[in-house]
């Protein structure tokens, strides 16, 4: 039972144009959300996170935002650059057990 | 240079035999975790510690052992791998359990079992 999906595996971007990834979730109960940003032979890197009090955050190229009655997420990168091309997880975790739930990650490719 | 490095980085084995891969944080973290990362699963939590000497079992235990004897180390035990453990294995480690926490993951150990 998939708690946190990512429904796209793979995604391509023309670089300079906005890349959008999404993640649905289940689990009401889930009040934290990140992302995480993985290159091949390296391990994942934390990358921008959001609480459920907040609909919207931002952190230069990167921008997070949640819906939460939709139980969806979304990173949205702008400009896209060849260097974000990458495997983006997402993951959400609830404050009762602070145990982080990973998406099944999608893969970004940003072409020149 | 803050880290969290895991050794073997590859490793080929056969089934039964016993394996460790080692993993060691240098950022004094006292949270530490064992994930597996499986196509089409996403990246899944096998233990994890939350100080010396506390360790306890993630979604995917079933074949694996864990100790934490010290703050910066936490092996994984394979004591009799199967095939179907073959696959990506990342520790990670950070200040403490709370999600706010970022988790800093190790470059991943490759495992195949024959």
């Amino acid at each position: 039972d998939q708690q946190v999906k990512q429904n796209s595996p793979s995604l391509s971007v023309q670089e300079g144009r906005i890349s959008i990834l999404n993640c649905d979730y289940t689990n009401s109960m889930f009040d934290y959300f990140l992302w995480y940003k993985k290159y091949p032979a390296e391990g994942p890197t934390f990358l921008i996170s959001i609480s459920s009090i907040k609909d919207k955050n931002e952190d230069g190229r990167f921008t997070v935002f949640l819906n939460k009655s939709a139980k969806h997420l979304s990173l949205h990168i702008v400009p896209s650059q060849p260097g974000d091309s990458a495997v983006y997880f997402c993951a959400a975790s609830s404050s009762n057990t602070d145990k982080l739930i990973f998406g099944t990650g999608t893969r970004l490719q940003v072409f020149p | 240079e803050a880290q969290v490095t895991q050794n073997p980085r590859y490793l080929i084995t056969v089934t039964g035999k016993k394996l460790t891969v080692t993993c060691s944080q240098n950022m004094n973290h006292e949270y530490m975790s064992w994930y597996r990362q499986d196509p089409g699963l996403g990246l899944r939590q096998i233990y994890y510690s939350m100080n010396v000497e506390v360790t306890d079992k993630g979604d995917v235990p079933e074949g694996y052992k864990v100790s934490r004897k010290e703050k910066r180390n936490f092996p994984l035990i394979l004591e009799s791998p199967s095939p179907n453990q073959t696959s990506l294995y990342f520790c990670a480690s950070s200040l403490s359990m709370a999600s706010s926490d970022t988790q800093y993951f190790g470059p991943g150990t490759r495992l195949t079992v024959l």
